[in-house]
């Protein structure tokens, strides 16, 4: 599992309030992802960091954000969470060498938003 | 468990025989290509990978095939077994220090 685990696993919440999943990573690797998956849409890349306090969009980042203060913890952050944010999120460590970009997945949090 | 893709492709095979996924990958520069295979309510595990500059893999009882030419990737399955029911993702690396780009999926069913 590259020592990836993601918190809470599941969260149910309503329209409005802030929520914050953590992913947590033991092996020391740089880059780190979150990805929401929702049905008819794949896996869409949300925010990645590519360091302690370096960080960059993806494809969806509006009404998210994200920190890493640590190595090792990469947050992710709906500040006023919307039904349309009730999703899979998905943590991934990139594990790869030699200009391989081998991502490996944590085992994902489910969120509700109501 | 989540539903990973109420709209994904689905194939269904036979316990036993081989199967073949495919993929259209979008951006010729890519080098670098990997398949996943995903769980019900799991996250995505890496499979096998390939370069660009090769055009076949093969792993335990999986092979990759790439044609550059027509940006095509495959994933195939010998001798499907029931655990191999999932769904498949691939995934390219664009050049440039950019995040992969995932596939939507397909679902493969392994009927017993």
């Amino acid at each position: 599992d590259a020592g990836i685990t993601q918190s809470p696993r599941h969260k149910v919440t309503e329209t409005g309030t802030p929520v914050t999943l953590r992913c947590h990573q033991t092996e020391n690797h740089r880059y780190m992802y979150w990805y929401r998956q929702d049905p008819g849409h794949g896996l869409r890349l949300i925010h990645y960091s590519y360091g302690v306090k370096d960080t960059d969009k993806g494809e969806v980042s509006d009404g998210y954000s994200v920190s890493r203060s640590k190595t090792e913890d990469f947050l992710l952050t709906l500040e006023s969470a919307t039904s349309s944010q009730t999703s899979v999120y998905f943590c991934a460590i990139n594990q790869g060498t030699s200009g391989r970009n081998e991502q490996f997945f944590g085992p994902g949090t489910r969120l509700t938003v109501l | 468990g989540e539903s990973v893709g109420l709209h994904l492709p689905t194939l269904s095979v036979q316990e036993g025989d081989n199967s073949i996924i495919n993929c259209a990958y979008s951006n010729s520069a890519s080098d670098y290509f990997i398949w996943y295979k995903q769980e019900s309510g799991k996250g995505p595990q890496f499979i096998i990978d390939i370069r660009s500059n090769m055009d076949k893999r093969q792993g335990q009882r999986v092979t990759v095939l790439l044609n550059k030419t027509v940006k095509h990737l495959s994933l195939q399955i010998a001798a499907t077994q029931p655990g191999d029911s999932a769904v498949y993702f691939c995934a390219e690396n664009p050049p440039g220090n950019t995040p992969l780009v995932f596939g939507k999926g397909t679902r493969l069913s392994v009927i017993a």
